[in-house]
This record gives structure tokens, C-alpha cells and sequence, in this order.
């Protein structure tokens, strides 16, 4: 089974922290995926990786920055902590030939106070 | 990516088959569906995926009708632990652009 793990299901920062979120994947594929989910606004795409140290930006960049230094790697990083960035934070993984099968990690709901 | 339609909420006896629809009249060729579900504060999980053909693995099946425009997600027998909300997703198999691209979905609720 594809296991996709997050450092942390729920994280309190204060406005203008430096935060980091890990993703970690047990299945070697080579794409990785930022998103965010808020309701009402369904699923949105933060950043996406498809092989070590290579990033694109997804439809909402702005604030928000990544490290793919290892394959199995993908660290989103919140330069300064917003409370508009308060979300569910959602790492995904696919195989570099098979993008719309993504295995999602259990989400770090993200508060910024 | 071609718009897919479903019912906001569904209702479905613990046991019975759930049987989820999903409109994409305007699906392309090379066009897959996709069907993912997320139960209540966990992560989208995938469950199936397919082009013409039905398709069927451990969790669910899917039937894609003949002309493509809609399909139907079938849980055969139905648990509480399958209330959650389901996600068809139409898209092309691989390269370009890879997010996936959640809409509403059904929220199906296993009535004990």
C-alpha cells in the first residue's frame, strides 16, 4: 500500500512564524503535491514537484514556498505565517505516468493565531 | 479537464449497494474518470479509475456508460465506515498539468 505521511495532523503557529510542513512517501514516485483545503473553496493546488529539486507553481503560490531536496521528500514551507493560511494542508503523491491516481496523506489542519 | 455533475447528498441502508452518479457530458476521448472519497478530517482517498470499460477492484466498481457522458460508483455492500464525501473527477491519464480538481461531490451517509 501507498503510504503517504505528514509530520503533523494539527499545528497552532502565531502570525509571522516560519512553518514547515513534511511529506514523506514510502512508494518512489517521482510526483509530489501541495494542496490546501477550505470550505466552500474545495481543493487547491499550493505546489507541485516532479523530481528532486525541480517545483512549478499550482494556482495559489503566493506566500508559500517548497524543498524537494530527497524524492521522498516535499516540504512546504510558510515564510510568515498568515491567518489567512489557517487551512487543512494536504500532501498527495502519484506515479510520473499515472497523475490522476494521487494517494493523499491524512491532512495537518494548520491554525494561525 | 470536462465538468462533472453529481447529487449533493445521498442516502444508503448499511448492507445494501450505494449507487453514486455522475454526469460528464462533455468527457473527451482520451479522457479518464476518476472517483476518489474523503471520509470527515482525513486525507482524499482514491478508489477507481476508468476509461470505457467497467472496471472493478477490492473496493468498488464503476460503470461508465456506453456513451461515455456519465457513470455510476457502486459500493456493493455498504458500511458505516463508507459515509463520506465521494468525488468523480474527469481528466486526461497522465502528463500535463497534474492536480486533481475536486468539485462538491456526494455526501453519502450509511444509515444503520
Amino acid at each position: 500500500d501507498v503510504k503517504v505521511t505528514q509530520s503533523s495532523r494539527y499545528l497552532v503557529k502565531r502570525t509571522g512564524e516560519k512553518v514547515f510542513l513534511e511529506c514523506v512517501q514510502d512508494m518512489d514516485h517521482e510526483n509530489m503535491f501541495w494542496y490546501r483545503q477550505d470550505p466552500g473553496l474545495g481543493l487547491r493546488l499550493i505546489y507541485f514537484s516532479y523530481d528532486v529539486k525541480m517545483k512549478e507553481k499550482g494556482d495559489i503560490p503566493e506566500g508559500y514556498s517548497v524543498s524537494r531536496e530527497k524524492k521522498e521528500r516535499f516540504s512546504l514551507i510558510l515564510e510568515s505565517a498568515s491567518t489567512n493560511q489557517t487551512s487543512m494542508y494536504l500532501c498527495a503523491s502519484s506515479m510520473v505516468d499515472r497523475g490522476g491516481e494521487q494517494y493523499f496523506g491524512p491532512g495537518t489542519r494548520l491554525t494561525v493565531t | 479537464d470536462a465538468k462533472t455533475t453529481q447529487p449533493t447528498s445521498m442516502d444508503c441502508a448499511e448492507g445494501r449497494a450505494a449507487n453514486l452518479p455522475c454526469n460528464h457530458s462533455t468527457i473527451s476521448g482520451n479522457e479518464y474518470v476518476y472517483w476518489y472519497r474523503q471520509i470527515h478530517s482525513q486525507g482524499p482517498q482514491y478508489i477507481i479509475h476508468g476509461l470505457k470499460n467497467n472496471e472493478t477492484n477490492e473496493m468498488a466498481s464503476l460503470i461508465i456508460t456506453e456513451d461515455r457522458k456519465s457513470s455510476t460508483l457502486i459500493l456493493p455492500h455498504a458500511t458505516l465506515r463508507d459515509t463520506a464525501v465521494y468525488y468523480c473527477i474527469v481528466r486526461g491519464y497522465s502528463g500535463g498539468y497534474q492536480k486533481v480538481t475536486f468539485g462538491i461531490g456526494t455526501k453519502l451517509q450509511v444509515i444503520p
